[in-house]
């Protein structure tokens, strides 16, 4: 049984470039959540998908977008790059929307932008 | 004003030893979920431990145990008999009612001494 997968592990883009990140969630998951990590911080909530569609939104700007195909895997993507996006970008997949239901975390893609 | 907070950059244990890694939260929904997640150094997010607000006993799995004081908004993870392994960074995060997200605290590294 796979759990959450993300590619690629690393990426180094330049300013102003466009970049995707990609994430298949775990075998019977339906929802997925996006998390930024800056280096040294806890992780920071970008958004969540569910059924296709943006459920939830953090404090992040436009330049963030995403999507979720029907097979539940989504696609994060951030235009625009600037410096202070290299972060380390987290997938977390979990099912349904229950209090209690654990966020299963891929091992996200480290991202550097020069 | 935070919602999660970890007071304890860093801390030192003693193989065998116990220890503790504190967590207070703040949120006027009565209705909300604590976790504890471990991060090695390979940056993937690892579940350890989970607490609902409506719960009447304090959470427990294996060697973790989490001391939840709801009047004072703390959920504390306790590991017990630490081991070489257990050398991480350590998130609480909460999940409230009103959203799907998950917030974290700005973590604890934790470094266990042979």
């Amino acid at each position: 049984d796979a759990g959450v997968t993300q590619s690629p592990t690393h990426l180094i883009k330049t300013r102003g470039q466009q970049v995707t990140l990609r994430c298949s969630p775990k075998s019977g998951h339906d929802t997925v959540s996006w998390y930024q990590q800056a280096l040294g911080q806890g992780p920071q909530f970008i958004f969540q998908y569910y059924e296709e569609e943006e459920r939830q939104r953090g404090n992040f700007p436009d330049r963030f977008s995403g999507h979720q195909f029907p097979n539940y895997s989504s696609e994060l993507n951030v235009n625009a790059l600037l410096l202070g996006d290299s972060a380390l970008y987290l997938c977390a997949s979990s099912l349904e929307d229950r209090q209690d239901n654990e966020q299963f975390f891929g091992p996200g893609t480290r991202l550097t932008v020069l | 004003a935070q919602k999660i907070t970890q007071t304890q950059p860093g801390m030192f244990v003693q193989e065998k030893e116990a220890v503790t890694l504190d967590c207070t939260y703040d949120t006027s929904d009565p209705s909300y979920g604590l976790f504890w997640y471990k991060q090695p150094s390979s940056g993937e997010m690892i579940f350890l431990i989970y607490q609902g607000s409506y719960d009447q006993q304090n959470a427990t799995e294996g060697r973790y145990s989490l001391n939840f004081q709801k009047a004072r908004k703390s959920a504390n993870l306790v590991i017990s008999a630490s081991q070489l392994g257990d050398s991480a960074m350590y998130f609480c995060a909460m999940r409230e009612r009103a959203g799907n997200m998950l917030t974290f605290g700005g973590g604890t590294r934790l470094m266990v001494k042979p």
